[in-house]
């Protein structure tokens, strides 16, 4: 059984369209994580939480939102998508930094923005 | 702020043929651990190895690394390469400072093994 997992596995949407990514743990971590995937670039960090309500910055948020409502739910908004957010998504979560914060990662969201 | 240095995009090998993937690493902590992901095509990247301790070699899955503070390098060794072991390969840094798990990635060498 999958301990993350994230909805939906693909989505296409137009330029200035409403995108909500899902994910879900079930590892009972504290921590999750919302990367873009792009060649050349690897993952980068767009917003991470520890437990909910709470929020940071990553290092590549601009045109992202995020919340985190419930230690196991995580989501990324993009309220006006652009081609340059055509990506691969992967969400993850971790433990607490006493378990080397080994993060796991679920299959990921291919999203594309026309 | 922290930073991974990947040289590698593409690393080509033929089976059987060592393999080295560089990782170099730059933070201004003295303590960081340091991961290697590998990530399949059309899997979840996961966990190979981890360390943080200073010239200690860490070994999983045929693979290994040893951490080397002193030149910032966290080098991916294996002696032999498989063709199952054509994958992109991250090197990552977790520098311990604040309170939260943050991990910096580099930009990935992507491993083909031919026969």
């Amino acid at each position: 059984e999958a301990a993350v997992t994230q909805s939906p596995r693909n989505k296409v949407t137009v330029t200035g369209g409403n995108v909500t990514l899902s994910c879900r743990q079930t590892n009972s971590h504290n921590y999750m994580y919302w990367y873009r995937q792009d060649t050349g670039h690897g993952l980068r960090l767009i917003h991470y939480s520890y437990g909910a309500g709470n929020l940071q910055i990553g290092d590549v948020p601009d045109g992202y939102k995020a919340t985190r409502t419930t230690q196991e739910d995580f989501f990324l908004l993009l309220e006006l998508a652009s081609p340059s957010q055509t990506s691969l998504y992967f969400c993850a979560s971790s433990g607490d930094r006493g378990n080397y914060a080994e993060q796991f990662f679920g299959p990921g969201t291919r999203l594309t923005v026309l | 702020g922290d930073s991974v240095t990947q040289t590698e995009g593409l690393v080509t090998l033929t089976e059987g043929l060592p393999v080295m993937l560089n990782c170099t690493y730059q933070t201004i902590y003295s303590n960081a651990f340091l991961f290697w992901y590998v990530h399949y095509l059309n899997e979840s990247p996961w966990l190979l190895l981890r360390s943080s301790t200073d010239n200690k070699r860490t070994e999983h899955q045929g693979f290994h690394a040893t951490l080397h503070k002193s030149s910032s390098s966290f080098h991916l060794q294996k002696s032999s390469a498989q063709l199952s072991d054509s994958a992109l390969y991250y090197c990552a840094l977790m520098g311990l400072s604040g309170s939260f798990n943050k991990l910096t990635f580099g930009a990935g060498t992507r491993l083909a093994v031919c026969p």
